[in-house]
């Protein structure tokens, strides 16, 4: 059953350009993150936000921008995109804090060129 | 900062077989959570273990921690085709907001 949804499922651009990913979750959590995972699998968290404060930025270039509009939804804008930034962003959200389940979305593939 | 890391990359077993993943991590804990990402999907939580937990369960899953050497544990029991994924451990000390994943081990169970 899917409760936190992302769009685009793929999104190929050019060095230079803008990109914007969606998430929105159906859980009526408070808590909702923003992952990178690269190539090889690897996790890392970029952004934490509860009830739509940023609480966690995990040094990030700034390029990267979230935005939240409310505790359901987080966005995430990539502003001049450079051939590192492809890799597959997750989105994911909890109730609370770590004593909770994160349920993740299936994630964006961006592809730099 | 907290480093949780799986000790093998890659395994593979045959169906009905019995597989171990092994995790280490550096930093004191509050809770430790397995996850389990198939091909194309987001990850899936498998277990939460507590730090004050030694041992837990769900199915054919068994979860252990050892907080004196800083390492988990996750056994698969009878193992099948659809267990073929990435698994993860992942911590986060003290609820920071700030999770953090292992590398990853691939587990691969043929027919």
């Amino acid at each position: 059953e899917t409760a936190v949804f992302q769009t685009p499922n793929y999104h190929v651009t050019q060095v230079g350009n803008e990109v914007s990913f969606n998430c929105k979750q159906t859980l009526g959590h408070d808590t909702m993150y923003w992952y990178k995972q690269d190539s090889k699998k690897l996790l890392k968290i970029m952004f934490s936000y509860n009830n739509k404060q940023l609480i966690v930025n995990e040094t990030v270039p700034r390029r990267f921008s979230p935005q939240s509009s409310d505790k359901a939804h987080l966005n995430l804008r990539i502003k001049s995109v450079e051939p590192e930034d492809s890799a597959v962003y997750l989105c994911a959200s909890s109730s609370r804090d770590w004593g909770s389940e994160q349920y993740f979305g299936p994630g964006t593939r961006l592809t730099v060129l | 900062s907290q480093l949780a890391e799986e000790n093998l990359w890659a395994l593979s077993v045959h169906e009905g077989e019995s597989v171990t993943v092994n995790c280490s991590y550096k930093t004191s804990i509050t809770a430790l959570q397995w996850y389990r990402q198939k091909s194309g999907e987001g990850p899936a939580q498998l277990i939460l273990i507590r730090s004050n937990e030694r041992e837990k369960r769900n199915g054919r899953l068994r979860a252990t921690l050892d907080t004196s050497s800083q390492s988990s544990s996750l056994s698969i029991t009878a193992t099948r085709c659809e267990d073929t994924a990435v698994y993860f451990c992942a911590t986060d000390p003290g609820g920071n907001y700030k999770p953090t994943f292992g590398k990853g081990t691939s587990l691969v169970v043929h027919p």
